[in-house]
């Protein structure tokens, strides 16, 4: 059966501090994987990956991926309490996308 | 441009209770999908709608329908709800898979 495993489930960090998301998977007819951020309601695109090894960067947010280990990392650098979130980890597949359970981050000031 | 609508935002039913929660999109996409939100489990996939007039299930269909009612709307029905059904549901859409989803804001539903 497809898996999206998160770790940590939750973080708790100081502004400034940097943190990793981790996403690791197991999943026939993979596509590419994604990274959301969701705060109150929907959850928002960060990033899309395909290929191995190329660096997505978004200010201070970055994210890549591994295709030969299976997994993806998401960073945060220089955290502000805005950045406290649920972050989603998701692998496209052929026909939907299959989530992780998620990484509740709080960032305190 | 409103992207994806979904009502009722919140619910409360009472168990045996039968209720459709509504999913709407005016951005002319194919495929259209309903998920829960449940602590600790992420999203699930309830049912999908690749394009009009079709619908397939998901990893967790048991106790819900769907019905895909036109390119723009897909509707999903609890016919005798069940404090199991007790989450949030998510509808999405998107044109091309590989762009991603575009998701509504949400139902908080509550089976009491």
């Amino acid at each position: 059966e497809d898996k999206v495993v998160q770790s940590p489930l939750s973080l708790v960090v100081h502004e400034g501090d940097t943190v990793t998301l981790n996403c690791s998977y197991e999943v026939t007819n993979f596509r590419s994987l994604l990274w959301y951020k969701q705060e109150k309601k929907a959850p928002t695109f960060l990033f899309m990956l395909t290929s191995s090894g190329i660096e997505k960067k978004s200010g201070r947010l970055s994210s890549i991926l591994d295709k030969k280990e299976l997994f993806s990392i998401l960073n945060i650098t220089a955290t502000q309490t805005g950045d406290s979130a649920v972050y989603l980890c998701a692998v496209l597949r052929n026909n939907d996308m299959r989530f992780g359970a998620g990484t509740r981050l709080t960032v305190k000031p | 441009n409103a992207g994806v609508t979904q009502t009722p935002k919140f619910q409360v039913l009472k168990t045996g209770q039968s209720m459709t929660l509504q999913c709407a999109q005016d951005m002319n996409h194919n495929s259209m999908y309903w998920y829960r939100q449940d602590p600790g489990m992420g999203l699930r996939l309830i049912y999908y709608s690749a394009s009009e007039g079709t619908t397939d299930k998901g990893e967790v269909p048991n106790g819900y329908n769907v019905s895909r009612l036109n390119k723009r709307e897909f509707s999903l029905r609890l016919e005798s709800a069940a404090p199991s059904q007790t989450s949030v549901y998510f509808c999405a859409s998107s044109e091309l898979l590989a762009d991603g989803y575009t998701f509504g804001s949400g139902t908080r539903l509550t089976v009491v």
